[in-house]
């Protein structure tokens, strides 16, 4: 069976600094993960995910997560937030015919 | 260009209550989901549907009923609503073709009292 633990429920950060949120996994199959965010009042979108090759993806918008088999980790990360990526985040890993999500990591930014 | 529509957005109702929670997709998907939304336990799968013709339960299923009217809509019911039902709930369809990619409404947000 596949599970996601997100290590932070609330991470505070500053504006225009580093951001990592951290999101492990466990899968007894092909791993497919995935980040989504949600803004306030909103439903979830896709942020980025891994399918398979290149270890690192990248979003449009500056984001990135790196799959670590060895660690069994996915965890996304930003060298310089902003005031509009005040939002939750959700780690999710691919099963059978659905998503298992993490409990969320809501992401705070301070001016 | 509507993508996941869900009906109600706001609903509060009475313990014992019921009432039908509406979803419809308009990207030809095969899978349709229902998620609810709890303050630190992320989003928990309820009922799911693979494809048009079948149901089947997601990890909290008590207390809920599923109908997968035709491709497009997939709808859930509460028949007797208790508090511990109060929640944001999520209808999601999910992009064939192995990648796994859900798209999801906006939201329900469901009071009991």
């Amino acid at each position: 069976a596949q599970s996601v633990t997100q290590l932070d429920s609330q991470v505070p950060v500053f504006e225009e600094a580093p951001v990592e949120l951290r999101c492990n996994y466990s899968s007894s199959v092909s791993v497919y993960l995935f980040w989504y965010v949600q803004y306030p009042n909103q439903g979830l979108q896709l942020l980025l995910k891994y399918l398979s090759g290149s270890t690192l993806v990248e979003s449009i918008n500056g984001f990135e997560a790196e799959f670590n088999k060895s660690q069994t980790s996915f965890h996304l990360r930003k060298p310089s937030v902003h005031i509009s990526d005040t939002a939750e985040y959700f780690c999710a890993v691919r099963g059978a015919q659905k998503l298992v999500f993490g409990q969320g990591t809501r992401l705070t930014i301070n001016p | 260009n509507a993508g996941v529509t869900q009906t109600p957005k706001f609903q509060v109702l009475k313990t014992g209550q019921s009432m039908t929670l509406q979803c419809a997709q308009d990207m030809n998907h095969n899978s349709m989901y229902w998620y609810r939304q709890d303050p630190g336990m992320g989003l928990r799968l309820i009922y799911y549907s693979a494809s048009e013709g079948t149901t089947d339960k997601g990890e909290v299923p008590n207390g809920y009923n599923v109908s997968r009217l035709n491709k497009r809509e997939f709808s859930l019911r509460l028949e007797s609503a208790a508090p511990s039902q109060t929640s944001v709930y999520f209808c999601a369809s999910l992009r064939a073709g192995g990648t796994g990619e859900l798209f999801f409404g906006e939201g329900s947000r469901l009071t009991v009292l």
